[in-house]
């Protein structure tokens, strides 16, 4: 049963800390989201990529996220410095692209910054 | 105004009735439209796609209503196990796979 998989589950660091989330898309898929989601905000997409590049970063604060994917099976978001409001829950999703809607998410990284 | 709105609810229910949830989109070039449902503190998960004419997947009958730019959802004969929060799900023309999520309807169905 394939499945999309992030580490850590959950994280918590001090405000200024460097977080790196990691996730490996389920194989074969060539589209991977970052989302973060908040009781606030719900669901937000932060960066996704298409067979490893990035197609839009525009909801990623650039000043201290960032996104890349340094292979198929790796897609790793990095905060520096993290701050308290950067608390949330951190989701990666792989999809086969396309006009498909289906795309299947991790368990999520639980983020909290004191 | 949000691209994607819905009611937050929560809706409680009891076990067998009859439920229905909207969601509104604002972006007239929305082109595909999804619901996902999302357990408590569990990923989301594709739930159904929304196709002009309708469609149904046994209990669950969704719509869309291009004019009025609304989906809807129905759960007929509730039951505990479909308490979740869905949430309705649009893309764009012209944003190959990018999708935008409400922020989710809380169903509680309960005996």
């Amino acid at each position: 049963d394939a499945r999309v998989t992030q580490t850590p589950r959950d994280k918590v660091t001090e405000m200024g800390q460097e977080v790196t989330m990691r996730c490996q898309p389920i194989l074969g898929h060539n589209t991977v989201f970052w989302y973060r989601q908040t009781m606030m905000q719900g669901l937000e997409l932060l960066a996704y990529f298409r067979n490893r590049a990035p197609l839009d970063d525009s909801g990623m604060p650039k000043d201290r996220f960032s996104a890349e994917m340094p292979d198929a099976t790796l897609a790793t978001l990095k905060i520096q410095p993290s701050e308290p409001r950067d608390s949330a829950v951190y989701f990666c999703a792989s999809g086969l692209g396309g006009l498909s809607g289906e795309q299947y998410f991790g368990p999520g990284t639980r983020l909290t910054v004191t | 105004r949000k691209e994607v709105e819905q009611d937050p609810g929560p809706f409680n229910v009891p076990e067998g009735a009859t439920v229905a949830f909207n969601c509104t989109y604002s972006n007239s070039a929305s082109q595909s439209f999804f619901w996902y449902r999302q357990d408590c503190r569990k990923e989301p998960k594709l739930l159904m796609s929304v196709y002009s004419s309708g469609n149904e997947d046994g209990r669950f009958t969704a719509q869309l209503n291009r004019a009025s730019q609304y989906i809807s959802l129905l759960i007929r004969d509730s039951k505990l196990s479909d308490s979740a929060t869905y949430l309705c799900v649009v893309r764009a023309t012209g944003t190959a796979s990018k999708l935008t999520f409400g922020t989710g309807t809380r169903l509680q169905v309960t005996l």
